[in-house]
């Protein structure tokens, strides 16, 4: 069966740093390119970063750009997301997913989502 | 950066219903539109991808259409299933932007 299994979410106080980890099984990890999107409480989704099969293209949106770093480690078919100096507004459910055709066609198979709280 | 703006935010609709819901991006993305469902607590799910192609396993009274910068998702007849929010995401450039969302709920 693919899947995806998120972990690493908490409660973390303004300033801090969490690490977040998807842990991909069920097809070729290292094949496809993989991104974090985000849905703080009662909104809607907003995509964070992408990286491509090879971590040779990596790309933020500007709201974490500088705070959170996306890697992957493809021997152990797991996706990261660094996030350091959160803020309250980094609050959400943050979900991996795997793109289904090279970053042009939407993700196809997604996590069930951790979820981060920055707060004091 | 390229926005997407969904119409309506909200809608009213009874099972059997004919639904459009409506996705218009800031400039042109030719067929690099994408469509989500997504339900209360539960992942999104891929519904559409390249403006109309229908993902695998989803049913065809899904349809999508468009080009450039205006974007249809319709639902030929409203099941009981479909009551979720339905997003449109561009993959033309990053940041690869969702529209703002449309709620299907019940008349």
């Amino acid at each position: 069966e693919v899947q995806l299994v998120e972990s690493g979410g908490g409660l973390v106080k303004p300033g801090g740093s969490l690490r977040l980890s998807c842990a991909a099984s069920g097809f070729t990890f290292s094949s496809y390119s993989m991104n974090w999107v985000r849905q703080a409480p009662g909104k809607g989704l907003e995509w964070v970063s992408s990286i491509s099969s090879s971590s040779s293209y990596i790309y933020y949106a500007d709201s974490v750009k500088g705070r959170f770093t996306i890697s992957r480690d493809n021997a152990k078919n797991s996706l990261y997301l660094q996030m350091n100096s959160l803020r309250a507004e980094d609050t959400a459910v943050y979900y991996c997913a795997r793109d289904l055709i090279a970053a042009v066609a939407g993700m196809d198979v997604w996590g069930q989502g951790t979820t981060v709280t920055v707060s004091s | 950066d390229i926005q997407l703006t969904q119409s309506p935010s909200f809608l009213s609709a009874s099972v059997g219903d004919r639904v459009t819901i409506t996705c218009r991006a800031s400039q042109g993305i030719s067929s690099y539109l994408a469509w989500y469902q997504q339900k209360p607590g539960k992942a999104p799910k891929l519904l559409i991808y390249a403006a109309s192609t229908l993902q695998s396993g989803v049913p065809s009274r899904f349809s999508g259409s468009g080009s450039g910068t205006e974007f249809t998702l319709t639902i030929s007849s409203l099941q009981p299933e479909d009551f979720a929010t339905y997003y449109c995401q561009q993959l033309n450039s990053y940041p690869g932007a969702f529209g703002q969302g449309t709620k299907v709920e019940i008349k």
